[in-house]
């Protein structure tokens, strides 16, 4: 089974710098894709950014980007120019890649990071 | 993104009585939803995948006679806490995708927040 591990229970970032979280995850499969979801407040969780496991290219959107290093099994978050409605609850999560439908397509989350931005 | 919708936002009810969730996905097919459940400050814990036209699929420690799941058609699936206890109070929250089509990925709902009295 799948695991997905993040080591920082909590972060804090000044306004417009930079921080990095952090993600690492266990599995025997080749192909599987990687996300970060956001839960503000609101406990609405937004998609960030999505990573496909056989793209080499890290994914960046806006001011997210990911370093993704398959062998190491890690998959960082880094959000640049933080701002004050970056702060929320950051979770990483995993899928299979296996196109057989239903269950196989579950997430598997970590415990999440609860990022502070400080104004 | 794709819009997933969920109502109520928050019910209350009184110990012994059933609720029902709905979450729809408004701008696509879903084929797959999924539901979870979320305590305060944690994870989400999957409870169920259900897929349009079939059975849903529980996970382990799930009790499908509690939680009854119904997907009938590509925009709607519910979710019916059956005999609602104290302990049943918590953040639902469902997610949508089309895993064979366009939206594979998983879009969330807004949640609904059930105390139970």
């Amino acid at each position: 089974a799948q695991t997905v591990t993040q080591s920082q229970p909590e972060m804090s970032v000044q306004e417009a710098e930079t921080v990095t979280l952090s993600c690492t995850y266990d599995t025997s499969e080749s192909d599987y894709y990687l996300f970060w979801y956001k839960q503000p407040p609101s406990r609405q969780m937004i998609l960030v950014i999505r990573q496909e496991a056989y793209k080499q290219q890290n994914a960046t959107e806006n001011r997210f980007s990911v370093n993704f290093q398959k062998a190491a099994k890690s998959f960082s978050l880094k959000i640049s120019d933080s701002q004050l409605g970056d702060a929320a609850m950051y979770f990483c999560a995993y899928r299979t890649y296996l196109n057989s439908g239903g269950s196989n397509y579950k997430l598997t989350f970590g415990k999440g990071t609860l990022l502070t931005v400080n104004p | 993104g794709a819009v997933v919708s969920q109502h109520p936002s928050r019910v209350i009810c009184k110990s012994g009585t059933s609720v029902k969730i709905e979450c729809r996905s408004l701008d696509f097919q879903a084929t797959t939803m999924f539901w979870y459940r979320q305590f305060p400050k944690k994870s989400l814990m999957l409870m169920a995948t259900s897929n349009e036209g079939s059975k849903a699929t529980y996970e382990q420690g799930v009790e499908k006679d509690k939680f009854l799941i119904n997907h009938a058609s590509l925009t709607l699936s519910t979710l019916t806490v059956t005999s609602a206890h104290p302990e049943d109070s918590s953040f639902y929250i469902c997610s949508a995708s089309n895993p064979r089509g366009t939206t594979d990925t998983q879009y969330f709902g807004p949640g609904t927040r059930l105390t139970v009295l």
